[in-house]
């Protein structure tokens, strides 16, 4: 059974850094895409970015809101993966879900996320 | 790069058919043939329903699809039940290892 469990929301002030670990289980990880999907409250889902299998050539992509200020890493060895999160502004507040990509777009199985609150 | 564009809300009643669009642009959705949907109940994660326009992957009922047409994509639940009750959002493969997802509909059983 495919599990994926998000940890590290909480609230952090704007300007601040925040990282997001997803434990990962039930697949072979090393062969999958990770992705990280948020959503605001009360609002739709947006794709924040991926990190490729190093087979695929394990670079990253991200949408243009966060360039710059997140990163996504991955430890093959551990099944884990991270969104460091700088910079924090108060749009970045949202649930995060850590999710496996399909290169098509086709995000599988989802965690249950983690909520994010940046506010003073 | 804007969310794709979905209806705010569909609604009708038990054994009825809905179908909710998704309209894109001929850079995501009318270039590519990969339009997904996910259905999410509240407070819940989504949960994948269709992939690659039309395919329904296992487990998923088959009064749930899917089809396209130029810029618009479409989900189709036939035979609703109270179940089928949630948001439902599109999404497309935009190019460069790039993804949309559309506005979210909220599908309300009568």
């Amino acid at each position: 059974e495919v599990q994926l469990v998000e940890s590290g929301g909480g609230l952090v002030k704007p300007g601040g850094s925040l990282r997001l670990s997803c434990a990962a289980s039930g697949f072979t990880f090393r062969n999958a895409w990770m992705s990280w999907v948020r959503q605001a409250p009360g609002k739709g889902l947006e794709w924040v970015g991926h990190f490729k299998s190093i087979t695929d050539g394990g670079t990253t992509d991200y949408t243009a809101p966060v360039k710059g200020r997140f990163t996504i890493s991955r430890d093959d060895s551990n099944n884990m993966v991270y969104l460091q999160m700088n910079s924090l502004k108060t749009e970045d507040t949202a649930v995060y879900y850590c999710a496996t990509l399909a290169p098509r777009g086709v995000f599988d199985f989802w965690g249950q996320g983690t909520l994010v609150t940046v506010s003073s | 790069q804007s969310a794709l564009t979905q209806p705010r809300s569909v609604s009708g009643s038990p054994g009825q058919s809905v179908t909710i669009s998704c309209t894109g642009t001929s850079s995501d959705v009318g270039n590519y043939n990969y339009v997904s949907w996910y259905q999410q109940h509240p407070g819940k994660a989504p949960k994948l329903m269709i992939t690659d326009v039309t395919r329904r992957p296992s487990g998923v009922p088959d009064r749930f699809s899917g089809s396209k047409s130029g810029n618009t994509a479409s989900l189709t639940i036939s035979g609703l039940q109270a179940e089928d009750e949630a948001d439902y959002y599109c999404c497309s493969y935009a190019g460069f290892y790039t993804y949309l997802f559309g506005t979210g509909t909220k599908v309300t059983v009568l």
